[in-house]
């Protein structure tokens, strides 16, 4: 069955550090896959795009990585704060509507 | 620009109750959405729209109504509410459709009881 997982369990990490989080999908060939940001009580906020034939996107500390023989995204805040604290969502983009968004993934950035 | 607005913010139904969620957009996007959000699930595709006039089913569509009558105004209709409805809902929209940013609103936390 299609899957995309996300770790459930919070990541919780000291200011400065880098924080890492994944985003595992089964039985998909998606086109593009994008990272959202959902602070508690409001809608998520878009961060980054990255298409299947590219490798690693950047923009100011954020850096993201498609493999898609692993079928993995990593996306990693460099520097890490404590208003980086919010859950981060991974999407899907298999084609026309179809974004299939995961559970999310906690972090917490500890001053 | 105000984005994508949503009301009511919180709202709590009785079983067999109806209601609409408002959904609106300034950014003149042609496509819009609504979804779902429950605890520790990713979130659901209820219904989009590509443009005023032209609507379609996504993931879970059942019970759930929509119509698109301008380009800005994407209401979601709640036809006897049920507890399986207790959600959050997110209504989004995107300049284009594949592989664009979509801009999501603040969310309606609906409960029925």
């Amino acid at each position: 069955s299609q899957k995309i997982e996300q770790n459930s369990e919070a990541l919780n990490i000291q200011e400065g550090k880098t924080a890492t989080l994944t985003c595992n999908y089964t039985n998909y060939s998606p086109a593009y896959l994008q990272w959202y940001r959902q602070d508690p009580g409001r809608g998520p906020v878009f961060l980054l795009l990255i298409r299947e034939n590219e490798k690693e996107k950047r923009k100011e500390r954020l850096k993201v990585t498609f493999d898609t023989t692993l079928k993995q995204s990593l996306f990693h805040i460099t520097a890490s704060q404590p208003a980086d604290s919010a859950t981060y969502l991974c999407a899907l983009g298999t084609g026309g509507f179809k974004t299939i968004f995961g559970a999310g993934t906690r972090l917490f950035v500890k001053a | 620009n105000a984005g994508v607005t949503q009301t009511p913010k919180f709202r709590i139904l009785k079983i067999g109750q109806s209601m609409t969620l408002q959904c609106t957009q300034d950014m003149n996007h042609n496509y819009m959405y609504w979804y779902r959000q429950d605890p520790g699930m990713g979130l659901k595709l209820i219904y989009y729209s590509v443009g005023a006039g032209i609507t379609d089913k996504g993931e879970v569509p059942n019970g759930y109504n929509v119509s698109r009558s301008t380009t800005e105004d994407f209401p979601l209709r709640l036809e006897l509410a049920a507890p399986s409805q207790t959600s959050v809902y997110f209504c989004a929209s995107s300049y284009i459709q594949d592989a664009d940013t979509q801009y999501f609103g603040p969310g309606t936390r609906l409960t029925v009881l």
